[in-house]
């Protein structure tokens, strides 16, 4: 069966220091990758997907990049946090076909 | 613009009664529906999905129903119970992507009184 794994589950950074979430999904080939963001109000903002090694699409501007160096890792960075950067941020991973997404279990950044 | 939406933020039921959670959506073209339940801390987990060329869909206590007409989506928890009180999103996409990416509702959340 199909798992996703993301890390870490929670972060305190200070304003300006870079920040490097990662995810892996494992029992796939080829998955679509995401990276949403939830911030208080509940609701979930997609900010990154990918549908193959190095092919990253952005939806919205913001402070923050991905890259997918691997066939089934997704890394989300910062090079200089902003307080608006606090929220819990979830990776997703859906088949090539797309459709279903199956999220990982989240985590937490607070930018202080 | 495409926005999928919840009736009520928030819904209080008694334990052991049935849930209706509601969602609009105003995306004609939208093809594929899923729920999704969030607990508090947690990634959301899926629950049941439908696609436009059905009206009704069960699963395990749940059961989905789909109004193309009026483009409302609808989740029926029957029984609910204590494990039941979480975030509940609906989720849109089209089938003519293959990205997958989906639109969100906000969420409802459900409160189950034992």
């Amino acid at each position: 069966s199909q798992t996703i794994h993301q890390w870490p589950a929670t972060l305190v950074q200070p304003v300006g220091s870079p920040l490097s979430l990662e995810c892996t999904v494992e029992g796939t080939s080829n998955p679509n990758l995401y990276w949403y963001r939830q911030a208080a109000g509940r609701g979930l903002q997609l900010l990154f997907y990918s549908v193959g090694i190095g092919q990253i699409s952005s939806e919205v501007p913001q402070n923050l990049s991905a890259s997918r160096p691997q066939d089934r890792q997704f890394i989300l960075s910062s090079k200089k946090l902003l307080l608006s950067d606090s929220g819990f941020y979830l990776c997703a991973w859906s088949g090539y076909s797309g459709n279903t997404i199956y999220f990982g279990e989240g985590s937490w950044l607070t930018v202080v | 613009g495409e926005s999928v939406g919840l009736h009520l933020p928030t819904l209080s039921v008694q334990e052991g009664d049935n849930s209706i959670i509601n969602c609009a959506y105003s995306n004609s073209a939208s093809d594929y529906f899923i729920w999704y339940k969030q607990e508090s801390g947690k990634g959301p987990q899926f629950i049941i999905d439908i696609r436009s060329n059905m009206d009704k869909r069960q699963g395990q206590r749940v059961t989905v129903l789909l109004n193309k007409t009026v483009k409302h989506l609808s989740l029926q928890i029957a029984a609910t119970q204590p494990g039941d009180s979480a975030v509940y999103f609906c989720a849109e996409s089209h089938g003519s992507s293959n990205t997958g990416k989906l639109i969100f509702g906000q969420g409802t959340t459900l409160q189950v009184k034992p």
